[in-house]
């Protein structure tokens, strides 16, 4: 299976600071990384497709990069709603793995 | 706007079944393929199963292949999972997910039903 390593696993951060989360992959992934964010006591919601494309309604302080194996997920200026925790997750290798998650939590 | 909502979850001891449901509105059910997901307490999610818009194309994680059954019936808009010999570790919240498009890209999630296995 294709292991999906994201660090850092927490950070602490202000608002209005840029925030950046990467996410390796155990093997080749290509482009099909997505990513998404989970507050407490909801259900995931995906931010970012195919490495670097926002899904509607979504802020573009949110872009992703990355191709292959490293991909990161950036903030470019934080805002008290982006407090929660990001998951990247492959779709290009069977089964479709997630990362552990990265906790953004206010410092 | 697409909306899933699950049922059937709740307290069962090791070796029960469950069978879980997810009614789907606000999009047509038949086009598109949905996903069991799951989980645990402090842990990122796990996917566990698709149903393509054929009822017949389905995959499965290694892990739950022989226990779950993933389901559909697209004449009542609903997908469905069978779990049979539960484990203490099949404990978590389970989501129904929709693809967005041929990639497994989950637009969409139900607001979760919570399976506890324990004695």
């Amino acid at each position: 299976d294709t292991q999906m390593t994201q660090s850092p696993s927490s950070l602490s951060a202000s608002v209005g600071d840029r925030v950046t989360i990467t996410c390796r992959a155990s093997q080749t992934v290509n482009k099909y990384v997505n990513w998404y964010q989970q507050k407490p006591g909801e259900a995931p919601k995906v931010l970012i497709h195919t490495t670097s494309n926002l899904l509607s309604g979504v802020p573009s302080r949110f872009s992703g990069s990355g191709f292959g194996t490293d991909f990161t997920l950036t903030i470019s200026s934080l805002q008290p709603e982006d407090f929660a925790t990001y998951y990247c997750q492959q779709s290009y290798n069977h089964p479709i793995t997630f990362g552990g998650g990265t906790e953004v939590e206010i410092k | 706007e697409a909306q899933l909502v699950e049922s059937g979850g709740g307290l069962v001891q090791p070796g029960g079944s469950l069978r879980l449901s997810c009614a789907a509105s606000g999009f047509t059910f038949s086009a598109f393929s949905m996903s069991w997901v799951r989980q645990a307490p402090g842990k990122g999610p796990e996917w566990l199963a698709t149903t393509k818009q054929g009822e017949n194309d389905i995959q499965y994680v290694d892990f739950v292949k022989g226990r779950f059954t993933i389901s559909r019936d697209n004449a009542k808009n609903s997908l469905y999972l069978q779990m049979d010999s539960l484990r203490v570790e099949d404990t978590a919240v389970y989501y129904c997910t929709k693809w967005m498009g041929a990639q497994s890209i989950l637009d969409c999630w139900g607001q979760g039903t919570l399976v506890t296995v324990s004695s």
